[in-house]
């Protein structure tokens, strides 16, 4: 009964790299959300993914930040020629489309 | 868009103490959820209202909803060291998503 898997937990980058999060959802669940954490900070909705199909990206930067969540494999969430402000921890949730969310244990960003 | 205010930012309470957390929304609630965050690590879902009135509790730790002033409030009795950590109150718009609000710490002091 694994639960809802991130990697890398701590991710170094430069300015300039791009920086790839991955998450897999609990099993049977379809429906993909993350989030980021800036410190002291609570969570901010960035986009909400369903099988090959972003359904909100409302909360996404317009430039440098993607996501997918193919059909085989985990989400991804992809940023582009990081900056320091992108360091936060970026949060995976998953549910089965009703009731609650669950989280993974987060990606942790740091932007040299 | 919706907005949630949680009340307070920070807490330190001594072992044994009670204490409340609130969560206001702009917006009307069609669902609340209370998740717990230990520093450093993911979210713990703890529970979810969705009818006015509602109240439910799991141990020590009792939330309730009060749909009319578009408010939760998160109660804990006689806490305990393991209480220490971030409480996050998720809304349900019925936009697809959860929104949160910013979080309360809370820290204990034994």
């Amino acid at each position: 009964n694994a639960g809802v898997m991130q990697n890398p937990r701590h991710l170094v980058r430069r300015r300039g790299q791009e920086a790839r999060l991955r998450c897999s959802p609990m099993k049977g669940h379809s429906h993909v959300y993350w989030y980021r954490q800036l410190p002291e900070e609570g969570l901010k909705f960035m986009v909400y993914l369903q099988k090959e199909n972003i359904i909100d990206e409302s909360g996404m930067p317009k430039e440098r930040f993607s996501a997918e969540f193919p059909k085989e494999g985990p989400s991804i969430l992809r940023i582009q020629q990081v900056v320091r402000g992108d360091s936060a921890a970026y949060f995976c949730a998953s549910s089965q489309g009703i009731g609650e969310l669950f989280f993974g244990e987060g990606s942790r960003l740091t932007v040299l | 868009s919706q907005e949630l205010e949680q009340s307070p930012q920070s807490l330190i309470v001594q072992e044994g103490k009670n204490l409340t957390i609130n969560c206001t929304s702009s917006k009307t609630l069609y669902g609340l959820y209370w998740y717990k965050q230990k520093y450093g690590e993911g979210l713990i879902f703890l529970m979810m209202l969705q009818k006015g009135g509602e109240e439910k509790s799991h141990e020590k730790i009792t939330a309730k909803l009060d749909e009319k002033k578009q408010q939760s409030s998160l109660h804990i009795t006689a806490s305990q060291p393991s209480h220490a950590g971030i409480y996050l109150c998720g809304a349900d718009n019925r936009d697809d998503k959860i929104i949160f609000g910013k979080g309360t710490r809370l820290h204990i002091l034994p």
